[in-house]
């Protein structure tokens, strides 16, 4: 199974700055995923963000808002643009790998808030 | 694209065997069915993952009958520190493009 680290693990924001999350696996991956948790809620997939290709958005999310870089196939970027406390939430990393169906493996997250 | 449904909750006691079944009439063809676990403040964690039948493995067991609309997550004998929130996903494979969009989950409580 894929080992996931994610930078920072928790932040506080001001409101209009921007983060940038860092997301490294320890394996060479093609898909990765990025997702959103607010407190007590289920995951909200982001985008996907395979090596080689443009990130996918989600409906309700924009690359101006949440701009992803896929250099490699152990490295991903998520950036948290002009942030608002409506962005306070947990950010997520994932990546899938082929063994029968798809196993997708999650980091464990970067806590934000936004004051 | 395939959702799932299942239980907002559940109560069960240390000792006993839970199971959670999931509903996902709308599950494709070559999709499989994953179950992950997660505690607060961590991330989810893969449990066990199935296409048809039976699979065990040393944490649960996962049934799916033969029409593959529903599967059942079984976890035999739950202590407490198995409470934390079950979720049931279904591969979306939209546009030949693999994606997991995640349902509600469901809670489940673990009493001493």
């Amino acid at each position: 199974s894929a080992v996931i680290s994610q930078k920072p693990s928790r932040d506080i924001c001001q409101r209009g700055t921007s983060l940038t999350i860092q997301c490294q696996v320890d394996s060479q991956v093609t898909m990765m995923f990025w997702y959103r948790q607010q407190p007590g809620q289920s995951l909200t997939l982001i985008a996907t963000a395979n090596q080689g290709s443009e990130a996918t958005y989600e409906s309700g999310f924009v690359i101006d808002k949440f701009p992803i870089s896929r250099p490699n196939l152990t490295f991903s970027t998520l950036t948290v643009s002009n942030m608002s406390p409506e962005d306070s939430s947990i950010y997520l990393c994932s990546v899938a790998q082929l063994a029968g169906g798809y196993e997708q493996y999650f980091g464990p997250g970067t806590r934000l808030t936004v004051t | 694209l395939a959702k799932t449904t299942q239980p907002i909750s559940m109560d069960s006691y240390e000792g006993q065997e839970v199971n959670i079944t999931c509903s996902h009439n709308n599950i494709a063809t070559n999709d499989y069915i994953t179950w992950y676990q997660q505690f607060p403040s961590q991330g989810p964690r893969f449990i066990i993952q199935g296409y048809k039948t039976k699979v065990t493995n040393e944490v649960a067991s996962l049934f799916i009958p033969a029409d593959r609309k529903s599967s059942t997550l079984s976890l035999p004998r739950v202590s407490l520190s198995d409470t934390a929130v079950y979720y049931c996903l279904v591969g979306d494979r939209m546009d030949s493009s693999y994606k997991l969009i995640f349902g509600s989950g469901t809670r489940l409580l673990v009493r001493p």
